[in-house]
């Protein structure tokens, strides 16, 4: 597999047990928040994105929560399955990006689920 | 089906040699972005384009060329003058004017300066 997952933070969790990936932003402007998957070898994948006049948007077995307050995200998985074995990363998208999706990413978390 | 190609997947070069990396999109996407992502490190921003024959530098842009003469291509250059070129590379795009920050990935390319 690839090797940009390297030193990074991991969070190992059973099959079937909840997820919880947090993730500490540094721009009280951004407009967008969002989580990416990435697969080893792959390019990563958008999961989901809430906006900042929101605290919480729910998807498919997925829940993101924003507190502006301390700047905080965290990326909740319900029933982890091994298929979400990946790295995953937060990125913030600045009010000031112009139209582009200028994204400021996170260093990401190894997430290893274990049957 | 509608994506994003990256070729090649692997790329060795020897020192002070130039090398293209290719990325093609079939999305009808106008914005297209060049990151590079290090072992242990998020994505940082080489170079973007909204529209075809304009593009602007990224975080990271020293040591890298694009151009953008079709909307469907926007190949980076790695040229000699980039010091640590080492790295994984991705192609994204994005939909127009849809600011929220879903971004579109290829499959990325991997260069190794031997």
């Amino acid at each position: 597999g690839e090797s940009v997952g390297l030193h990074l933070p991991t969070l190992s969790v059973q099959e079937g047990d909840n997820s919880i990936i947090n993730c500490a932003y540094s721009n009280s402007a951004s407009d967008y928040f969002i989580w990416y998957k990435q697969e080893s070898g792959k390019g990563p994948q958008f999961i989901i994105d809430i906006r900042s006049n929101m605290d919480k948007r729910q998807g498919q077995r997925v829940t993101v929560l924003l507190n502006k307050t301390v700047k905080h995200l965290s990326l909740q998985i319900a029933a982890t399955q091994p298929g979400d074995s990946a790295v995953y990363f937060c990125a913030e998208n600045p009010l000031f990006s112009g139209g582009y999706n200028k994204l400021i990413f996170g260093a990401g978390t190894r997430l290893a689920v274990h049957p | 089906d509608g994506g994003i190609t990256q070729s090649p997947k692997y790329l060795f070069r020897k020192e002070g040699q130039n090398v293209t990396l290719s990325c093609e999109q079939n999305l009808n996407h106008d914005a297209m972005y060049w990151y590079r992502q290090d072992p242990g490190q998020g994505l940082r921003l080489i170079y973007y384009s909204q529209i075809v024959n304009d593009f602007q530098k990224g975080d990271i842009a020293e040591g890298y060329s694009v151009s953008r003469e079709k909307k469907e291509s926007f190949p980076l250059t790695v040229t000699s003058a980039q010091k640590n070129p080492t790295a994984f590379y991705l192609c994204a795009s994005s939909t127009p004017g849809r600011g929220t920050g879903e971004l579109f990935f290829g499959e990325g390319s991997r260069l190794t300066v031997l």
